[in-house]
């Protein structure tokens, strides 16, 4: 069992469904992140944020929303979603930038 | 822009021998960090190792030990004496040393470790 939770694990979601991801990370990290992980490709960067301060976009959709209202605590708010964006979404945290990070399980997501 | 290969989406080795994964990387940076990490059938991310760039030892973990070779910006990870669980998809990932540059992942090796 990792330090870094996500709930659920797993959801399957119609395109004008509203739902949101949570991750908490218990090890007092202040760095947090979103990836996407699709099949065959490598995974993507979505969201940092430091300190609760978001510090990247990697250019993601405005129908995923983050927001982080503590070092501890990160969600991934989805509204109106395509097929194309059922993929496996991971969360991780760490101590400051660099350094190494350490994932949740993910939320394998299917949009119908 | 950083980026990461890994040039061997597939590889299989039978119980007990050793493997060696391939990652290169291309960056203008002189401070980094280099990480390999692992994700099993249950699809949890794993660290397994980390390298310092300003580094020139090479990091071991117990069975899995790396080659880096700065040069040649290649960051190659050895497993030895694999068991049956170490069959997983291996990511190599990159991350400089300053700034707020997340980490870059390879695209990632499938690795079958056969009894």
């Amino acid at each position: 069992e990792t330090g870094v939770t996500q709930t659920p694990r797993h959801l399957v979601m119609g395109m004008t469904n509203k739902k949101s991801l949570k991750c908490e990370q218990h090890l007092g990290h202040n760095a947090m992140y979103w990836y996407k992980q699709s099949a065959k490709k490598p995974l993507e960067l979505m969201f940092v944020y430091n300190f609760k301060e978001q510090t990247e976009n990697n250019s993601v959709p405005s129908r995923f929303s983050p927001e982080c209202p503590n070092s501890s605590h990160l969600f991934l708010h989805l509204h109106t979603l395509q097929p194309e964006d059922s993929a496996l979404y991971l969360c991780a945290s760490s101590q400051g930038q660099p350094d190494t990070q350490y994932f949740g399980p993910g939320t394998r997501l299917t949009v119908l | 822009a950083q980026t990461v290969t890994q040039s061997q989406p597939e590889m299989s080795v039978q119980e007990a021998e050793t493997v060696t994964l391939s990652c290169t990387y291309d960056t203008s940076e002189s401070n980094y960090y280099l990480f390999w990490y692992k994700q099993p059938p249950s699809r949890q991310m794993i660290l397994v190792i980390r390298q310092e760039a300003y580094k020139q030892q090479n990091a071991t973990e117990n069975r899995f030990s790396v080659n880096f070779q700065k040069a040649a910006k290649s960051f190659s990870l050895k497993i030895s004496d694999s068991q049956l669980g170490d069959t997983a998809m291996y990511f190599c990932a990159f991350a400089t040393g300053s700034g707020n540059t997340p980490l870059v992942f390879g695209k990632g090796t499938r690795l079958s470790v056969i009894a």
